[in-house]
């Protein structure tokens, strides 16, 4: 498809587990965020992907969480060890440019249990 | 002070109003700035970008402030399909990213 793709849309695993949440963003976007969004929250900001350069992961809460994106391309968010507190939903988006709007996926909804 | 701060709201208005959300940033040096709006349960969409001339969009507009370093948003003739959060976006050329800030409820009612 033409727009931002995530995987799964939900999730539900056991606390103590570890999770992978998929992000395929939009063909020739150079700039690709995670963020996360708990219930009736704003977004808060984990990991920023711009081309080659080295990731911006000023947002990432705990060691726990890490952030991949293979051939500037698809990203992949980890989450290690998983607290209920990392019941959320994780936001994937994209942008052409730092200049240009982002365009988002859909979301993964992770539900910690 | 926070890179993006909105008023978080709700700001609670009846159909047909005319209602206004500002938007303050913190880096001089932005360039680039929008409005998304979010429905609940939805993940955020481009309502419109903001230019340094202001913009209009049938019943929206936008402007921009550079001396006071805000933008703000103006919706006219409010909808009950307006109830969303909105939410202001600065690009960031320091930090080269773009940030959200944590976004306004509106709601609308009949």
């Amino acid at each position: 498809g033409a727009g931002v793709s995530q995987s799964p849309s939900n999730k539900v695993t056991e606390k103590g587990k570890d999770v992978e949440l998929r992000c395929d963003p939009i063909s020739g976007h150079t700039a690709l965020y995670w963020y996360r969004q708990s219930l009736g929250q704003g977004l808060e900001f984990l990991i920023y992907f711009q081309g080659n350069s080295a990731p911006d992961k000023s947002g990432l809460p705990s060691d726990r969480f890490s952030a991949e994106r293979t051939g500037g391309s698809v990203s992949t968010l980890t989450i290690q060890r998983t607290q209920q507190e990392d019941s959320a939903v994780y936001l994937c988006a994209s942008s052409m440019s730092l200049d240009t709007e982002a365009f988002f996926g859909q979301g993964t909804r992770l539900t910690v249990v | 002070r926070k890179e993006v701060e909105q008023d978080p709201g709700p700001f609670n208005v009846p159909e047909g109003a005319t209602v206004a959300f500002n938007c303050t940033y913190s880096n001089s040096a932005s360039q680039s700035f929008f409005w998304y709006r979010q429905d609940c349960r939805k993940e955020p969409k481009l309502l419109m970008s903001v230019y340094s001339s202001g913009n209009e969009d049938g019943r929206f507009t936008a402007q921009l402030n550079r001396a006071s370093q805000y933008i703000s948003l103006l919706i006219r003739d409010s909808k009950l399909s307006d109830s969303a959060t909105y939410l202001c976006v600065v690009n960031f050329a320091g930090f080269q990213k773009l940030v959200f800030g944590t976004g306004t409820r509106l709601l609308v009612s009949p």
